[in-house]
């Protein structure tokens, strides 16, 4: 099995809300990956977390809270977005064999922030 | 992370073969070839990886220049299913997970009935 699962699909929230993604894996991997993509441009690192533990922070503002409550498991909790911040969010996985590692992405959640 | 290279688009006829190229002239000997595609609105999907020996899978075919300076990513028997972004990524060989992918813009592939 090399799924990785996204909630919701879709999401559509206001300036003053607050909500989170949800991404889950059950392929034993101990690295968890945030990436936002925008229309028509490749997929940009947010996050990463090596071990439950965040090893890259690429200089996302704080309105984005990233969160690994368990090696299975990865929040991103959203709070006071703005309207650009719409995107599509893509969560992965990898793992290391021979030396060689592989990401697993799940399929996103495509955030309109109004 | 060495730079790469790639033609922004390209197309092919269904049933052929589709080579995409990939230009990574600054690779050094710890770098592995890898590539991804992405169907549109879908996460994107791995496809094959290599250090300098050909290589094939299932998916595609990856043959990587001796000098290691370019790669082409070979899909044998292209379907209308293979239309999708198709990114050529060189990475460090990795000890433990947790290196992140640096996207280019990728090729574009459209393939046609």
């Amino acid at each position: 099995d090399t799924e990785v699962t996204q909630t919701p699909k879709h999401l559509v929230m206001g300036m003053t809300n607050k909500k989170s993604l949800k991404c889950e894996q059950h392929m034993g991997h101990r690295a968890m990956y945030w990436y936002k993509q925008k229309a028509k441009k490749p997929p940009e690192l947010m996050f990463v977390y090596s071990y439950e533990k965040l090893s890259i922070n690429e200089s996302v503002p704080s309105r984005f809270s990233p969160e690994c409550p368990n090696s299975s498991l990865l929040n991103l909790h959203l709070h006071a977005l703005q309207p650009e911040d719409s995107a599509l969010y893509l969560c992965a996985s990898s793992q290391v064999s021979w030396r060689v590692e592989t990401q697993y992405f799940g399929p996103g959640t495509r955030l309109l922030v109004l | 992370d060495a730079k790469t290279t790639q033609p922004p688009s390209m197309d092919c006829a269904e049933g052929r073969a589709a080579n995409l190229p990939c230009n990574h002239s600054t690779i050094s000997g710890n770098e592995y070839v890898y590539w991804y595609r992405q169907i549109h609105s879908q996460g994107p999907q791995y496809i094959i990886h290599g250090l300098k020996n050909n290589e094939t899978n299932e998916m595609a075919s990856l043959i990587i220049t001796e000098d290691r300076k370019s790669s082409t990513l070979i899909l044998p028997h292209a379907t209308l299913r293979d239309t999708a972004v198709y990114y050529c990524i060189v990475r460090v060989v990795g000890g433990q997970a947790g290196t992140a992918l640096i996207f280019g813009k990728g090729t574009t592939l459209s393939v046609s009935s």
